[in-house]
């Protein structure tokens, strides 16, 4: 069974630059998450997918933040204007149906300087 | 709201156990358990519903105490494949999956 797919793996930008990372969950799993972790710290929820619909946003910074799931398969989440403090690993996960166990991906690391 | 985790590092020997405990100020539907080595994604290890279960995975199990919302997480005569840094996610009410991770407990374990 294949996981899940991100990309790119590394991405170093400059602050006020825009970045996408790109996800691609497990088939079939309807629960797609975006998590922020910064180095040493937990990974802290951005934003809840269920097909594709958001389920919860309210950690999204959404003055630079956004994210898109079309067609309940892929996501893209996207910085613009970048700032430093957005450096940390991005996480992607899935879940088949929401609650149960959550699939990550390996992440990108972003770094903004 | 993120759960609040103890201790937040512990080194151990091999064979030796330890606890870890993950607390909310909120009602809690469910507790996850996740363990990430260096570098690497997390990983699950369990789920645990209300209802106080208790599961296990290998010499690994954990215990959810609804009325306290805690849970704890023991690690049973350690083995070096223990050592990372292990997670609680937690899920308040039947909140639709939405699941916070606290700050995390690094696990060492040496010979």
């Amino acid at each position: 069974e294949a996981g899940v797919a991100q990309s790119p793996r590394y991405k170093i930008i400059e602050k006020r630059q825009s970045v996408a990372f790109w996800c691609n969950p497990i088939s079939g799993h309807a629960t797609l998450y975006w998590y922020q972790q910064i180095l040493g710290q937990g990974p802290k929820l951005l934003i809840q997918f269920q097909n594709n619909g958001v389920v919860d946003d309210s950690q999204l910074p959404k003055d630079r933040f956004s994210a898109e799931r079309l067609k309940g398969v892929d996501s893209t989440l996207k910085i613009q204007p970048a700032k430093l403090e957005d450096s940390a690993v991005y996480l992607c996960a899935s879940s088949l149906v929401a609650g149960e166990k959550l699939f990550f991906g390996s992440g990108t690391q972003l770094s903004v300087l | 709201q993120q759960p609040v985790q103890s201790p937040q590092a512990v080194i151990l020997r091999e064979g030796e156990d330890a606890v870890i405990n993950c607390s909310s100020s909120k009602a809690l539907y469910s507790v996850h358990w996740y363990r990430q080595k260096h570098g690497e994604a997390p990983v699950f290890l369990m789920i645990l519903l209300k209802g106080g279960e208790q599961k296990g995975h290998d010499k690994i199990s954990a215990s959810f105490n609804e009325k306290k919302q805690q849970s704890s997480l023991y690690l049973t005569a350690s083995q070096l494949s223990y050592s990372g840094t292990y997670f609680c996610g937690t899920e308040v009410g039947s909140g639709w999956g939405k699941l916070q991770f606290g700050a995390g407990t690094q696990v060492v374990v040496t010979p």
